[in-house]
């Protein structure tokens, strides 16, 4: 069955750290790929998005991605974390139906 | 500050009742797409229309309905309300058909007493 996966529920970095938060997915081919992240009481603002090409994704916010295909995965990293990105991060897809499904999502706390 | 607008932003209502949610997308948008967020099902695709025309249906009930009108508003019509449809209720726009970079407006948060 199609799904998109994101492990980790919530995690926890200090200022300054960096970042990882997974996402995996399953599908028979590959999908649109995309990075959003919501603010408590706002709507979702997409990050970055991957359709093909290079497999390293740039976005906002100093955000990146990385597409790996063997690994069905499109993990999303920050070299160092500020607290303003503390929110809650949907990994998401786009498959061949137009049908678009969201990973469950990941809080991300940011410590002093 | 995405370029869509949805109203109401809150909205309480009662169980067997009905209510319409308004979705105006971002200028030049044809697609509309709305979604469901609740805290047991996570965040849900429930219906796309591109140019006033369905395009792709996800997880809707049969108690909810949706159109987009000739100058691509949309609305979802949500009836029989139960409690279970509490919810924050999202609608996002894009350019084409293709779902490739949707932006998504406020929200609409339902609460069905």
């Amino acid at each position: 069955a199609q799904s998109v996966t994101q492990p980790d529920i919530h995690i926890t970095v200090s200022e300054g750290a960096s970042l990882e938060l997974r996402c995996n997915y399953s599908y028979g081919a590959t999908p649109y790929l995309f990075w959003y992240v919501q603010s408590p009481g706002q709507g979702l603002q997409l990050l970055l998005k991957y359709f093909s090409g290079d497999t390293l994704v740039q976005g906002i916010k100093g955000f990146e991605a990385e597409f790996k295909r063997s690994q069905s995965s499109f993990n999303l990293r920050k070299p160092s974390v500020h607290w303003s990105d503390a929110a809650e991060y949907f990994c998401a897809v786009v498959a061949n139906n137009n049908d678009m499904r969201f990973g469950a999502g990941t809080r991300l706390t940011v410590k002093p | 500050d995405s370029g869509v607008t949805q109203t109401p932003k809150h909205l309480i209502t009662a169980t067997g009742q009905r209510v319409t949610l308004r979705c105006s997308p971002r200028s030049g948008d044809l697609s509309v797409y709305w979604y469901q967020q609740s805290l047991d099902q996570g965040l849900q695709f429930l219906i796309q229309y591109y140019n006033g025309e369905e395009r792709a249906k996800g997880n809707i009930l049969e108690r909810f309905s949706a159109q987009q009108f000739p100058d691509l508003h949309s609305e979802l019509n949500l009836s029989s309300l139960e409690l279970g449809d509490s919810a924050l209720y999202f609608c996002a726009s894009s350019v084409d058909v293709l779902q490739e970079t949707q932006y998504f407006g406020p929200g609409t948060r339902l609460l069905v007493l």
